[in-house]
């Protein structure tokens, strides 16, 4: 049973336009969701969270959106860049300390 | 600052051989974890130490041991490796339990 689900294994961008990847839960006992980035070879690097009473965040490029009534959260990138180009995960916390992961997206952006 | 530090990088084992996989930080954080992703599927969490002296299982312990030796340093072992075990394994750490997880490079280890 997938708790966080990824459905698109891959998406395809042109740099400059906006990068949007989403993220379905089950789990409606998660606290906070998290992006993580992972370059090949290297673990992954934390990028971006939410809390579940909120339902967007903002970091520059990045931007979290949280429907906790469709139990879906998306990822925005804009304007997406070359080294945006990585496999981003999306995770569920569940309790203090288990992250529930999803099966990531690869995200490359077409210079 | 090297952060979280994994050694081996590679590794590859027959069935039944053991070894022990070390993972170190440098950031002077309270909490350690061990994960494994396997293809198509995220990182699943192995064991957690919550602070030193303590170790807790995660989804997927079985086949798995964890000590935490001191503050730093976490390591995992596997007494009898099994291909089921081919994976790659990352280790993190973050402050406290439910602070963001800063990750290792990951090792590869396959298992014959």
């Amino acid at each position: 049973d997938q708790q966080v689900k990824q459905n698109s294994p891959s998406l395809s961008v042109q740099e400059g336009r906006i990068s949007i990847l989403n993220c379905d839960y089950t789990n409606s006992m998660f606290d906070y969701f998290l992006w993580y980035k992972k370059y090949p070879a290297e673990g992954p690097t934390f990028l971006i969270s939410i809390s579940s009473i909120k339902d967007k965040n903002e970091d520059g490029r990045f931007t979290v959106f949280l429907n906790k009534s469709a139990k879906h959260l998306s990822l925005h990138i804009v304007p997406s860049q070359p080294g945006d180009s990585a496999v981003y995960f999306c995770a569920g916390e569940e309790g203090t300390y288990k992250y529930i992961f999803g099966t990531g997206t690869r995200l490359k952006v077409l210079a | 600052n090297a952060g979280v530090t994994q050694t081996p990088k590679f590794q590859v084992l027959k069935t039944g051989q053991s070894m022990t996989l070390q993972c170190a930080q440098d950031m002077n954080h309270n909490s350690m974890y061990w994960y494994r992703q396997d293809p198509g599927m995220g990182l699943r969490l192995i064991y957690y130490s919550a602070s030193e002296g303590t170790t807790d299982k995660g989804e997927v312990p079985n086949g798995y041991n964890v000590s935490r030796l001191n503050k730093r340093e976490f390591s995992l072992r596997l007494e009898s490796a099994a291909p089921s075990q081919t994976s790659v394994y990352f280790c993190a750490s973050s402050e406290a339990l439910a602070e963001k997880q800063f990750f290792g490079p990951g090792t590869r280890l396959t298992v014959l």
